[in-house]
């Protein structure tokens, strides 16, 4: 059974700082892994997509690495910023299956 | 354009009310999901729809029926609410293709729908 962990449930840091988010999932038979953004009331937003021949992707100052054999992926964001502020689930798309298991999110904080 | 749209944004009703919320994606993708987020924070699985198809039905009560009319559309009909059935429900859709011998994906989601049962 896939399980989806992401660690810290919660981070708060000043604005400026470069930040590691954390994913890890249990079965590496995955398609991909997807990090998503969702702020306050609202949808999901999908930030970068890592397919499972891939171990890095990177969009502005967001970096999502993948390490399918030891079950981890991190999302570097660099030079935080208050908008940054929101949740970030991170999601693995079993292999065989359409299911897409989430993670607990980390809900980060960047203070002005 | 929205990409997954799904109505009402809002909906609050009261116990033992029948509901539906509605989803379309106008993204020509294949599968479409339905998800649910808990007062936690935490997505689950609920249905799964691929060609108008029903392919995952997660341990989700007959009270939850999901109908696809077509491809771009699903709906989600909830009979006799109940309190528990309170949170926010997501639609989501993707489309699956070959990049060589590795299969590509992704998922988008909508905004959600919060439901409040009262």
């Amino acid at each position: 059974k896939q399980e989806v962990t992401q660690i810290p449930a919660a981070l708060s840091v000043p604005e400026g700082e470069n930040l590691v988010l954390n994913c890890s999932f249990t079965d590496s038979a995955i398609y991909n892994l997807q990090w998503f953004r969702q702020d306050p009331g609202k949808g999901l937003t999908s930030l970068l997509l890592i397919q499972s021949s891939q171990r890095e992707q990177t969009s502005g100052r967001l970096n999502a690495s993948l390490d399918k054999s030891s079950g981890r992926s991190t999302l570097y964001i660099a030079a935080s910023q208050p908008g940054d502020s929101a949740t970030y689930l991170c999601a693995v798309r079993r292999s065989g299956t359409y299911k897409y298991i989430f993670g607990t999110g980390t809900r980060l904080k960047v203070l002005a | 354009d929205t990409a997954v749209s799904q109505t009402p944004k809002y909906l609050v009703t009261q116990m033992g009310n029948d509901k539906s919320i509605k989803c379309e994606q106008n993204l020509g993708h294949d599968t479409m999901y339905w998800y649910k987020q808990d007062s936690k924070k935490f997505l689950k699985i609920m249905f799964s729809y691929n060609n108008k198809e029903l392919i995952i039905n997660e341990t989700v009560p007959n009270r939850f029926s999901p109908k696809s009319p077509d491809k771009a559309h699903l709906n989600l009909h909830i009979n006799s609410l109940e309190l528990g059935d309170s949170a926010v429900y997501f639609c989501a859709s993707s489309q699956e293709y070959y990049w060589g011998a590795s299969l590509n994906t992704e998922a988008f989601f909508g905004q959600g729908t919060r439901l409040t049962v009262v």
